[in-house]
């Protein structure tokens, strides 16, 4: 069955402080990962996307790794502000015939304080 | 501005009432999708197009109906035999090809 998990379910930290998401899936065939970041009560937004043969790529202060073989993911994100409280969603698609299957985790809670 | 523009933000409705979500899309994609979101879990499916004039049920289609007639549209309604339609609803819309996925700012729903 093709899942997506995420961890840890919330997470608080001050701001400036670093963290780091996880994100584990079962889907097959692979075909690209992405995390969003959804404020509450909005849309949401894509902050990276990573395929097959990326192992890392960055957007500002949100670092994405992929690790294909152990099929994890991190959401890596430097010097906090009070702006990334939000939810982050790791979306992990299939390629099927008829297009892309998109496998959404149950998101990160972050709440980033004062 | 290019986009998704979903509508209204807001929307309360009576049990037994049949209401209509819209979304519409100026990014010339061929694929739309409808997403149900609830507290604690991941985006569920509802509908989704990948061409005018066709759509295929998701993993929650049961008292959901939608419509594809332009390419720039993919209005969602939810009837009367949705058992629980209380939730924050979500279009998207994407490259069939490309795998592209963007979503509008969410319609929330509430049944009284």
């Amino acid at each position: 069955k093709n899942q997506v998990e995420q961890s840890p379910q919330s997470l608080i930290i001050l701001e400036g402080k670093n963290c780091t998401l996880q994100c584990n899936y079962t889907v097959s065939p692979f075909s690209n990962l992405r995390w969003y970041k959804q404020d509450t009560g909005r849309g949401p937004v894509s902050l990276t996307i990573m395929t097959f043969s990326e192992n890392t790529k960055s957007n500002g202060r949100y670092t994405a790794t992929l690790d294909a073989d152990t099929k994890q993911s991190s959401l890596h994100i430097t010097a906090s502000q009070l702006s990334d409280s939000a939810s982050y969603i790791c979306v992990v698609s299939a390629q099927r015939n008829y297009g892309q299957n998109f496998v959404f985790g149950p998101g990160t809670r972050l709440s980033v304080l004062p | 501005d290019g986009g998704i523009t979903q509508s209204p933000k807001y929307l309360f409705r009576k049990e037994g009432q049949n209401v209509t979500l819209s979304c519409e899309q100026n990014l010339n994609h061929d694929a739309m999708y409808w997403y149900r979101q609830d507290p604690g879990q991941g985006l569920r499916l509802i509908y989704y197009s990948q061409i005018v004039n066709d759509f295929q049920k998701g993993d929650i289609a049961e008292g959901y109906s939608v419509s594809r007639e332009k390419k720039e549209s993919f209005p969602l309604t939810v009837t009367s035999a949705q058992k629980n339609p209380t939730a924050f609803y979500l279009c998207a819309s994407g490259g069939v090809a490309t795998g592209e996925l963007f979503f509008g700012e969410g319609s929330r729903l509430t049944v009284l």
